[in-house]
């Protein structure tokens, strides 16, 4: 049973343009909210995050929203840039129950920004 | 500052053969992890560590054994591979667990013929 789901396996955006990454959840213990980014080859990179406590999070070009009643978030990249481009992963971990050790991946997402 | 360090970087194995992944962290970490990384599965926890002296099965432990006797290390062993472990396994480590960031290594590319 996937409780992180991405369900987009690839988008694909020009450059300058806006990238929205979407995740859903169904664990309702999840309160902490990360995504990882990935290049070929190497190991992910955390990217941001945010807690239960929080609807937004912001970092630069970046931005993590948080809907916790629909069970969702989403990365909004703006402006998107072409090194941008790698996979990027969604996970979740909860403070407690037994989970709070462990982080819960999605899928993944690669993203394509054309120049 | 070298990070999170795995050791080999690529591996072909026979069905039946043993190995052992080594990672190394220098960040002082208290939590280590392995994973999986499979097309179209995402990353997979194998087993992880809270702390030296434990370890502790993920969502996929079967056919995996580790061990922690060194804070800074955490080793993956394959008893018998199986071509279903064909796979890049990646580490990573933490200071406060998964509410902190994870630093992962650069993975393990891993073949079983």
């Amino acid at each position: 049973d996937q409780q992180v789901k991405q369900n987009s396996p690839s988008l694909s955006v020009q450059e300058g343009r806006i990238s929205i990454l979407n995740c859903d959840y169904t664990n309702s213990m999840f309160d902490y909210f990360l995504w990882y980014k990935k290049y070929p080859a190497e190991g992910p990179t955390f990217l941001i995050s945010i807690s239960s406590i929080k609807d937004k999070n912001e970092d630069g070009r970046f931005t993590v929203f948080l809907n916790k009643s629909a069970k969702h978030l989403s990365l909004h990249i703006v402006p998107s840039q072409p090194g941008d481009s790698a996979v990027y992963f969604c996970a979740a971990s909860a403070s407690s129950g037994g989970s709070n050790y462990k982080l819960t991946f999605g899928k993944g997402t690669l993203l394509t920004v054309n120049p | 500052n070298a990070g999170v360090t795995q050791t080999p970087k690529f591996r072909v194995l026979k069905t039946g053969q043993s190995m052992t992944l080594l990672c190394a962290q220098d960040m002082n970490h208290e939590y280590m992890y392995w994973y999986r990384q499979d097309p179209g599965m995402g990353l997979r926890l194998i087993h992880y560590s809270v702390g030296e002296g434990t370890t502790a099965k993920g969502e996929v432990p079967d056919g995996y054994n580790v061990s922690r006797l060194k804070k800074q290390n955490f080793l993956l062993g394959l008893e018998s591979a199986a071509p279903s472990q064909t796979s890049v396994y990646f580490c990573a480590s933490t200071m406060f667990g998964p509410g902190g960031k994870l630093f992962f290594g650069s993975g393990t590319q891993l073949s079983v013929l």
